[in-house]
């Protein structure tokens, strides 16, 4: 199992240029998710999804879109990118929704816009 | 938002010497509490999951007690090792979100 993978780990932007952030897993979780990391502020949710074709907003999702074709795949969109999106971009997935669950973390994309 | 804060934000210790450190969240909609460790470099790594008011946790030299009613974790690092050095993160989930702590950085001196 290779479980959570992201690609790219780095990625230089010039502002107003879009990219798509890959997230892949093979453990068949239901719940996916990206999380930005950036100094002092943790481990910030931006979107997250529950199952194949349901996708909702978390704490940060202004900027960036996602959509969840399948099981496996939750990319993240950023459509112009931004100087303040600069920040470490974490996927997670997890076996189960709803009241108890546990995160496996991708090994994360260092993102700078320029 | 939920906030969930961790203290101190980092400390340093002596090889041998036993640490401990505090999350602290809301105690309403409680769900679960989790613990990350998280090595420069590398993505977080799971430790433990706490669910009910009470809750005490073990993996090797570290262990975790969970207090609902109060709000509040604690992580026990027993005889720290070089190799303990990494950010403990702790995270409140409530259904589908979590909510993560700004993280308590360890380093420990041999």
């Amino acid at each position: 199992n290779a479980g959570v993978t992201q690609t790219p780990k780095f990625q230089v932007l010039k502002t107003g240029q879009s990219m798509t952030l890959q997230c892949a897993q093979d453990m068949n979780h239901e719940y996916m998710s990206w999380y930005r990391q950036d100094p002092g502020m943790g481990l910030r949710l931006i979107h997250y999804s529950v199952g194949a074709g349901i996708t909702d907003q978390g704490e940060v999702p202004n900027g960036y879109n996602v959509s969840r074709s399948t099981t496996e795949d939750f990319p993240l969109r950023l459509l112009s990118a931004a100087p303040s999106q600069t920040s470490v971009y974490f996927c997670a997935s997890s076996y189960q929704t709803g009241t108890v669950f546990g995160y496996t973390f991708g090994s994360g994309t260092r993102l700078t816009v320029v | 938002i939920l906030n969930v804060e961790q203290s101190p934000q980092s400390l340093h210790v002596q090889e041998g010497d036993s640490t401990n450190f505090t999350c602290s969240f809301p105690s309403s909609n409680f769900y679960a509490l989790h613990w990350y460790r998280w090595e420069t470099a590398k993505s977080p790594e799971a430790l433990f999951v706490m669910t009910l008011n009470g809750d005490e946790k073990k993996k090797g030299r570290i262990s975790a007690t969970l207090n609902t009613k109060e709000g509040y974790s604690y992580l026990y690092i027993k005889g720290s090792q070089p190799e303990d050095s990494a950010t403990y993160l702790c995270a409140r989930n409530t259904g589908n979100q979590f909510y993560f702590g700004t993280g308590t950085s360890l380093t420990v001196i041999p």
